[in-house]
C-alpha cells in the first residue's frame, strides 16, 4: 500500500539542528523528496534523493535514506527562524504520495 | 518568468453546487497535476493532465473532473459539492521529461463548502 508517515510537530532553538523523520511503505519508490510549505504558500521542493543513495548533502540540508527500514530523514543545520514551516516528505511511484507533514517551529 | 498561477484564491460555495478552479502552469511546463490538501493533512493526488488527456488519477470520485487546454492551462471541476470537499486545492506543473516529482506548486485555491 501507499502510506507516508511523519511526526506532527518539532520545536527547536535557533542555531540548533533539526531532524525531521519520515517512514514510507512502497519499496519501489525511485525518488524520495522533501517539500517545504510556508503559511499561505504552495509547496516548494527542497531536495530529493535517488533510492540507490543513502545520503545527500545540500548546503544546510542533509538527507539520509535507510532503504531497508524505509526511513527517510531531513537534517537542517543551524536552524533559523525562517526555517519555520511545514515539511512534507514524499515518495514517487507512479505518482507523488505526500506525508502528513511536520510543523517545525524555531524559537529564539 | 511567471510561476504557477491559480484562480480564484478563495471561494465559498454551498452543498450541491459546482465549482471550477483554474491553473496556469509555469512557463515551459506541459504537465499539470491537481492535489487536494485538507486542513492539517498532506496533499492528496487527484489527477494529472498531459497532452490534454488525463494521464493518472488518484482515489477521487467522478464528481472530480478536469481538463487541459492546448496552452497547457488546466481546470478542475467539482460537482455536487459536499462539506468534505472544503480544502486547499493545489495545482502543480512539471515538464513531462523532467525529474519525477519535481513539481512547481501554485499557492492554491481555498474552497469552503457551507
Amino acid at each position: 500500500g501507499e502510506d507516508v508517515e511523519q511526526s506532527l510537530f518539532l520545536s527547536v532553538r535557533e542555531g540548533d539542528s533539526s531532524v525531521i523523520n519520515c517512514t514510507y511503505t512502497d519499496s519501489s519508490s525511485t525518488y524520495l523528496y522533501w517539500y517545504k510549505q510556508e503559511p499561505g504558500a504552495g509547496l516548494q521542493l527542497l531536495t530529493y534523493i535517488f533510492s540507490n543513495m543513502d545520503m545527500k548533502q545540500d548546503q544546510r540540508l542533509t538527507v539520509l535514506l535507510n532503504k531497508k527500514d524505509k526511513h527517510l530523514s531531513l537534517r537542517i543545520a543551524d536552524t533559523q527562524t525562517g526555517d519555520s514551516a511545514i515539511y512534507f516528505c514524499a515518495e514517487n511511484t507512479d505518482k507523488l504520495i505526500f506525508g502528513t507533514g511536520t510543523r517545525l517551529q524555531v524559537f529564539p | 518568468d511567471a510561476g504557477v498561477t491559480q484562480s480564484p484564491t478563495h471561494l465559498i460555495k454551498t452543498r450541491g453546487q459546482q465549482v471550477t478552479l483554474r491553473c496556469s502552469p509555469k512557463s515551459g511546463h506541459d504537465t499539470v497535476s491537481w492535489y487536494q490538501q485538507a486542513l492539517g493533512q498532506g496533499p492528496q493526488f487527484i489527477f494529472q493532465y498531459y497532452e490534454e488527456e488525463e494521464r493518472q488519477r488518484g482515489n477521487f470520485p467522478d464528481r472530480f473532473s478536469g481538463h487541459q487546454f492546448p496552452n497547457y492551462s488546466s481546470e478542475l471541476n467539482v460537482n455536487a459539492l459536499l462539506l468534505g470537499d472544503s480544502a486547499l486545492y493545489l495545482c502543480a506543473s512539471s515538464l513531462g521529461q523532467g525529474l519525477p516529482g519535481e513539481l512547481f506548486f501554485g499557492e492554491g485555491s481555498r474552497l469552503t463548502v457551507l
